[in-house]
């Protein structure tokens, strides 16, 4: 099983800041299959990211991915007010599909 | 637009069977492209597959896939007749408390085996809390 350790656990940026989050994977995620998702509380996640990098339809382009192997990173260029929130990771290489715990976005 | 929506039980007795449907709209569960998945989320806590399972007439063979830390309680099933999917979890627990959401399986379907997808998009989620 391939566990997906994301940080910081939680991240306090004030709106217009960047944002930079991480998700280690304990053994190399194959063809970059890793997706990315955003949660606001009582809702369902949303699909940001997919393939590392690829930005799901109707995400804007402040949203973006990078990363290989073990390392992935989530960047929000300049923080809007609606983008507060938690974000996991997700990685779909082999069974079982994992879920990183999360990292919380909050307004500073 | 396609959009998923679960339904079933809020409350379940501990030792008793939990069954959840996804009912889905804008797009056939026999379709080839997709798989069908079922991810909880117990309250405050972070998310977890519970499985998906692909249309036995699709090009890719069809099957079902569990999570092996849930396998030997759970079951997945289709009904093309009124295009939903199911999630039957046995011999629950208080454990089993969470939100349960069906999404759509996006991404490489393999014949015969898991294949990689992502999810996309999710229904609303339905809280099952596990309570005598």
């Amino acid at each position: 099983e391939i566990v997906l350790t994301q940080s910081p656990g939680t991240l306090s940026l004030s709106p217009g800041e960047r944002a930079t989050l991480s998700c280690r994977a304990s053994q190399s995620v194959t063809s970059n299959y890793l997706a990315w998702y955003q949660q606001k509380p009582g809702q369902a996640p949303r699909l940001l990211i997919f393939g590392a990098s690829s930005r799901a339809t109707g995400i804007p382009d402040r949203f973006s991915g990078s990363g290989s192997g073990t390392d992935f990173t989530l960047t929000i260029s300049r923080l809007e007010p609606e983008d507060f929130a938690v974000y996991y990771c997700q990685q779909y290489a082999g069974s079982p599909y994992t879920f990183g715990q999360g990292t919380k976005l909050e307004i500073k | 637009q396609v959009q998923l929506q679960e339904s079933g039980p809020g409350l379940v007795k501990p030792s008793e069977t939990l069954s959840l449907t996804c009912s889905v709209s804008g797009d056939s569960i026999t379709s080839n492209s997709y798989s069908w998945g079922w991810i909880r989320q117990p309250p405050g806590k972070g998310l977890e597959w519970i499985g998906c399972i692909i249309y036995t007439g699709s090009t890719y063979s069809g099957g079902t896939y569990y999570n092996p830390s849930l396998k030997s309680r759970v079951t997945m099933s289709v009904d093309t007749s009124k295009n939903q999917f199911s999630l039957r979890l046995d011999s629950v627990t208080a454990a089993d408390t969470a939100v349960y959401f069906c999404a759509r399986g996006s991404g490489q379907l393999v014949p015969a085996a898991i294949g990689h997808t992502w999810f996309d998009p999710w229904g609303q989620g339905n809280l099952v809390t596990v309570s005598s």
